[in-house]
């Protein structure tokens, strides 16, 4: 079974620091991944998705992915109070079923 | 353009009443996945649809069906409805199978 892994946290940072966000995944032939928000109550928000190996930056979040050692993690610079959220990772398999496999998400808290 | 759209927001109904659910994806996407989210389980895929076939199915029993109308707008239907099937459902749309997938603001329903 292909599995995607998350701390679930919560992590808790101080406002301006930055939060890292890590996800492991199982299928070492994945090509695509993401990284979704999601605030209490709400539905997932893209934040960005990543396809190559290295550094992918939008604004204050950088995602990097790492595809020998199978992680992908996300990067929150200047974190604000209004970051806190869930972050769910998401990454879609090889195989051919293009259904993207979510992690149980990583609960991140800023704290003034 | 306008984002995903889910009908209704919000549902109370009580343990075998049948509820059916409605999506209309962002123009010009093509496919439309739906799944469940639950505190426990988190997010859990259960059906996709492309060019009005389904093409991939979650672990989940008969009760839950699900259609797509030549407008790519979709439903989704559960039959005999029990407890456990308390849940955010949520509609993600993309331009096609693999693609990064855009999420609607979910039904929330509540089975008493």
């Amino acid at each position: 079974q292909k599995e995607v892994e998350q701390n679930s946290g919560p992590l808790s940072v101080p406002e301006g620091a930055i939060a890292s966000l890590n996800c492991t995944y199982s299928d070492r032939g994945s090509q695509s991944f993401f990284w979704y928000r999601q605030y209490s109550g709400k539905s997932p928000e893209l934040i960005m998705s990543i396809y190559s190996n290295g550094d992918k930056e939008d604004g204050r979040f950088t995602a990097q992915l790492n595809k020998a050692s199978q992680y992908v993690s996300l990067l929150i610079r200047d974190s604000q109070p209004s970051d806190s959220a869930t972050y769910l990772c998401a990454v879609i398999p090889a195989g051919g079923s293009y259904i993207p496999t979510f992690g149980r998400g990583t609960s991140l808290i800023v704290h003034p | 353009k306008a984002g995903v759209t889910q009908t209704p927001r919000y549902l109370i109904k009580t343990r075998g009443q049948q509820v059916t659910l409605s999506c209309s994806p962002i123009s010009g996407h093509r496919s439309v996945s739906w799944y469940q989210q639950t505190p426990g389980q988190g997010l859990q895929f259960l059906f996709e649809y492309f060019s009005e076939t389904q093409r991939n199915k979650g672990n989940f029993p008969g009760r839950f069906s699900g259609r797509q109308f030549s407008n790519s707008r979709s439903e989704m239907n559960v039959s005999t409805l029990e407890l456990g099937d308390s849940a955010l459902y949520l509609c993600a749309s993309s331009p096609s199978q693999g693609e990064t997938q855009y999420f609607g603001p979910g039904t929330r329903l509540l089975v008493l």
